[in-house]
């Protein structure tokens, strides 16, 4: 069984603060991660995965997570918070081949404060 | 630009009138899924197509069902909607390919239930 654990439902940063959203997995194989973005009233934008190779993975509007296996975590961060970050973020985790289900953690909201 | 179309964006329905939501797509993607979210909470994943195979989770009730009568389309429906239905259905797609696991979303339908 695969489970996602985000820790901090709500996180508040000052604009030009660096975002740290936490994430930690439970998979029994090698995981599929990923970090979604959600703006109100829209669907899911895929931020980052990692499925193998690198660890430190960069995505889109400066983010950037690292997959540690040995915390199983794959927390995100971005060294300076802009306006346009405050959205919610979810984790989520699956398995390798073919189709697998998606596991998504609880989300988190990021408010960024002037 | 490829894309995952859902319409309508807002729906309302009455208490106990059958609804249909639509998603189409252009990314000619094989796997296509319906999440239900509620406000602060995670997507809930109601079922997903693997091309024409139609796969339902275990705790998805009877009342919702769906159909794919090709590669680019998707319905779902909701034979009588309570009020515990009313949220934002999202639909997804995915390729089955181990580099390319990420789910691409639809910005969302709005269900309100009166």
């Amino acid at each position: 069984a695969q489970s996602v654990t985000q820790l901090g439902s709500h996180v508040s940063v000052s604009e030009g603060a660096l975002v740290l959203l936490r994430c930690n997995y439970s998979s029994s194989v090698p995981p599929y991660l990923f970090w979604y973005v959600q703006y109100p009233n829209q669907g899911l934008q895929l931020l980052l995965k990692y499925t193998t190779g690198a660890t430190l993975v960069k995505g889109i509007n400066g983010f950037e997570a690292e997959f540690k296996k040995s915390e199983t975590s794959f927390h995100l961060t971005k060294p300076s918070a802009h306006m346009s970050d405050a959205a919610e973020y979810f984790c989520a985790v699956s398995f390798s081949g073919g189709y697998q289900k998606v596991t998504f953690g609880i989300g988190t909201k990021l408010q960024v404060i002037p | 630009d490829a894309m995952v179309i859902q319409n309508p964006r807002y729906q309302v329905t009455q208490f106990g009138k059958p609804v249909t939501l639509s998603c189409s797509q252009t990314l000619n993607h094989n796997v296509m899924y319906w999440y239900q979210q509620k406000s602060s909470q995670a997507p809930k994943l109601l079922f997903h197509y693997y091309d024409k195979d139609f796969n339902n989770e275990a705790d998805t009730p009877d009342n919702f069902q769906s159909r794919r009568p090709n590669t680019s389309f998707c319905f779902l429906d909701i034979r009588s909607p309570g009020l515990g239905d009313a949220a934002m259905y999202l639909c997804a797609t995915s390729r089955e390919q181990n580099r390319n696991p990420e789910q691409y979303f639809g910005p969302g339908t709005r269900l309100t239930v009166t």
